[in-house]
């Protein structure tokens, strides 16, 4: 089974000061790894999608990278705006389903 | 615009009266799936749907219903609503699941509350 953890459950940062949210998951022949951001009572928004260990996207921000057991979300000095509950989820080989991690709260203050 | 939209986006209601909420989207996708959100568990596959007239069980399928005879339409069906399934409900597509590029977009989230 498919699993997925992210770390940590709840992240306050000031403005500019940059830092990373983790994601380790455990999958047989993973198809894809994907982060998304989520804003209170709204849907996810997709940021990113990761295939292969090495990898690594960028956008605005943020920037995406994974290994083979785990994928960072590194966030550069970060603005108020970027307050959000980030998700991961992964696409295993053996079906067609994303499985989610339970989220990572981000709180930027000015 | 390219969009999955949901309807209601809230409902509340009593437990045994059949609900429907239907999902739409306009991107020609083939895949749709349907997930739950509850504090502390994550987003949660219901069902899914490969392609029309194809259906299968996701991660938590019971008490719930889906039918998927229109490409665009997913609608999910609360046969007989109970307190337990007081969520937030999130319609997903994306172009074809099996492709290695395909990433889901998720609709706008319905917030049910059965009493």
């Amino acid at each position: 089974e498919d699993q997925v953890t992210q770390s940590p459950e709840a992240l306050r940062l000031q403005e500019g000061e940059s830092s990373s949210l983790n994601c380790s998951y455990t999958v047989s022949g993973l198809r894809g790894l994907f982060w998304y951001r989520q804003d209170p009572g709204k849907g996810p928004e997709f940021l990113f999608t990761l295939y292969s260990a090495g990898e690594e996207k960028e956008k605005e921000r943020l920037k995406a990278t994974l290994t083979k057991k785990e994928s960072f979300l590194h966030i550069t000095a970060p603005k108020p705006e970027d307050s959000a509950t980030y998700l991961c989820a992964v696409r295993g080989g053996s079906n067609y389903k994303l499985t989610f991690g339970k989220g990572t709260l981000l709180t930027v203050n000015p | 615009e390219a969009q999955v939209t949901q309807n209601p986006r809230y409902l509340i209601t009593v437990t045994g009266k059949k609900l429907t909420v239907t999902c739409s989207q306009n991107m020609n996708h083939e895949y749709m799936s349907w997930y739950r959100q509850d504090p502390g568990l994550g987003l949660r596959q219901i069902y899914y749907s490969m392609n029309v007239e194809v259906t299968d069980k996701g991660d938590v399928p019971e008490g719930y219903k889906v039918s998927r005879k229109e490409k665009r339409n997913f609608p999910l069906i609360l046969e007989s609503p109970s307190p337990n399934q007081t969520s937030l409900y999130f319609c997903a597509s994306s172009l074809w699941a099996s492709r290695i590029t395909d990433t889901q977009y998720f609709g706008p989230g319905t917030r049910l509350t059965v009493l």
